[in-house]
């Protein structure tokens, strides 16, 4: 079974541009949830999609949008960047529907210069 | 929403000796208390759990406590070894209308001295 995969691994951008994520859940997984990582920051969650709609939003300004497709792939988006975006970003997808484990992917290193 | 509070961030404990991780939530309704390591440039995986209606689970060296009551639940590692130097981050989640909502805590990290 394959895991979760996140595209590209690692991506530099300068300040103002756009940049696009992608996370390919584990099959059969529905929901996919996006972290910010940052050294001593913890993860912070950003969103969460479940069956092509946004089920949760965290404390991001609306700069950082997402979406998801209908065979769960999820794409998160960040418009004109900043420094401060430099992170890891994380997607977990799950089953989404009671209690389970989530899985991570290994993330998308992006540098804003 | 529900609040997750983990300490310490940094922990630093010599090979051989214990080391204790604990987290506090807010919401009662949370029943599942998942706990994730995450090694240096690795993604973070899940390596126990426990769900409310268990007090301590143990799983070889590592083992998970749960307080109701208090609302609180630590994660214990004996017998550290350099391998079990990483990032740990605990989580609480319910669910609620029908789907999970999961919080993360801030995480630790965790230095084992050899």
């Amino acid at each position: 079974k394959a895991g979760v995969t996140q595209t590209p691994r690692y991506l530099i951008k300068t300040r103002g541009q756009q940049v696009t994520l992608s996370c390919s859940p584990i099959s059969g997984h529905r929901s996919v949830s996006w972290y910010q990582q940052t050294p001593g920051q913890g993860l912070q969650f950003l969103f969460e999609y479940f069956s092509e709609t946004q089920r949760n939003k965290g404390n991001f300004p609306g700069r950082f949008s997402g979406r998801q497709f209908s065979n769960s792939r999820s794409e998160m988006n960040v418009s004109t960047l900043e420094l401060g975006d430099s992170a890891l970003y994380l997607c977990a997808s799950s089953h989404g529907q009671g209690n389970t484990e989530a899985f991570f992917g290994q993330g998308t290193r992006l540098t804003v210069v | 929403g529900e609040n997750v509070e983990q300490h310490p961030s940094t922990l630093s404990v010599q090979e051989g000796d214990s080391a204790v991780i604990k987290c506090t939530y807010s919401d009662s309704a949370s029943n599942y208390f998942p706990w994730y390591k995450q090694e240096l440039g690795k993604r973070p995986q899940l390596i126990i759990d426990i769900r409310s209606n268990v007090g301590e689970k143990k799983d070889q060296r590592i083992a998970v406590t749960l307080n109701k009551t208090a609302k609180h639940f630590s994660l214990h590692i004996t017998e550290t070894q350099p391998e079990d130097s990483a990032v740990y981050f605990c989580a609480a989640s319910k669910v609620s209308g029908g789907y999970q909502k999961v919080t993360f805590g801030t995480g630790t990290k965790l230095q084992v001295i050899p």
